[in-house]
């Protein structure tokens, strides 16, 4: 199975601020890489396909890069409905597999 | 608007069966793939099974196999999943997802759409 290692597992922002969270594949994946974001109690939402692609109804303030083996999602500047968990999927092989999560929370 | 929700869970037995559903609305169900996808706090997000549109082909994780079943009656837009001989490591929250196509296992296959998933907890 393709692992996927997301980092850092947690971290601290403030409103406004440009948060980076990384995602790395055991082995290459092409661009076959989607972001989720998950709310506590609430049903994950897509957020970025293929790596770059943003789902239609996400704000442009998400965007995501990446090729092969390292990708990254970035939120240029933060807001208070983006507060969740971000997980990274694979859809290169089977089984699909996904990263850990990121957790943002409220500095 | 896709909504998907999912019933069914609850505590079962070790070596017990549940079945568990998803009820599908604002699509047009048999157009698409779907997929159930569990999370529990130690193992995160794994993915469980798929069934393409039509309810023809099947896919299954290693750790479900043979135990599992995926169904789906697209005329009431309903996906099922059939759990059998379950285990504790089963425990976790069950989610359906559905994929942007009426096949899975292809590049480029996302989950589009998720429900809010529903509780198993296999303990006697």
């Amino acid at each position: 199975d393709i692992q996927m290692t997301q980092s850092p597992p947690s971290l601290s922002a403030s409103v406004g601020d440009r948060v980076t969270i990384t995602c790395r594949a055991s082995q290459s994946i092409s661009t076959n890489l989607n972001w989720y974001q998950q709310i506590p109690g609430k049903a994950p939402k897509l957020l970025i396909y293929l790596a770059s692609r943003l789902q239609s109804g996400v704000p442009s303030r998400f965007s995501g890069s990446g090729s092969g083996t390292d990708f990254t999602l970035i939120i240029t500047s933060l807001q208070p409905e983006d507060y969740a968990t971000y997980f990274c999927q694979q859809s290169y092989n089977t089984p699909r597999t996904f990263g850990q999560g990121t957790k943002v929370e409220i500095k | 608007e896709v909504q998907l929700v999912e019933s069914g869970g609850g505590l079962v037995q070790p070596g017990g069966s549940m079945r568990l559903s998803c009820a599908a609305s604002g699509v047009t169900f048999s157009n698409f793939a779907m997929t159930w996808v569990r999370q529990t706090p130690g193992k995160g997000l794994e993915f469980v099974s798929s069934i393409d549109g039509r309810g023809a082909n099947t896919f299954y994780a290693d750790s479900v196999r043979g135990r599992f079943t995926v169904s789906r009656d697209n005329t009431r837009h309903t996906l099922y999943l059939q759990l059998n001989t379950v285990r504790p490591e089963d425990t976790a929250t069950y989610f359906c997802a559905m994929v942007n196509s009426p096949y899975y296992n292809f590049n480029g296959e996302y989950f589009h759409s998720w429900g809010q998933g529903t509780l198993v907890i296999v303990s006697s």
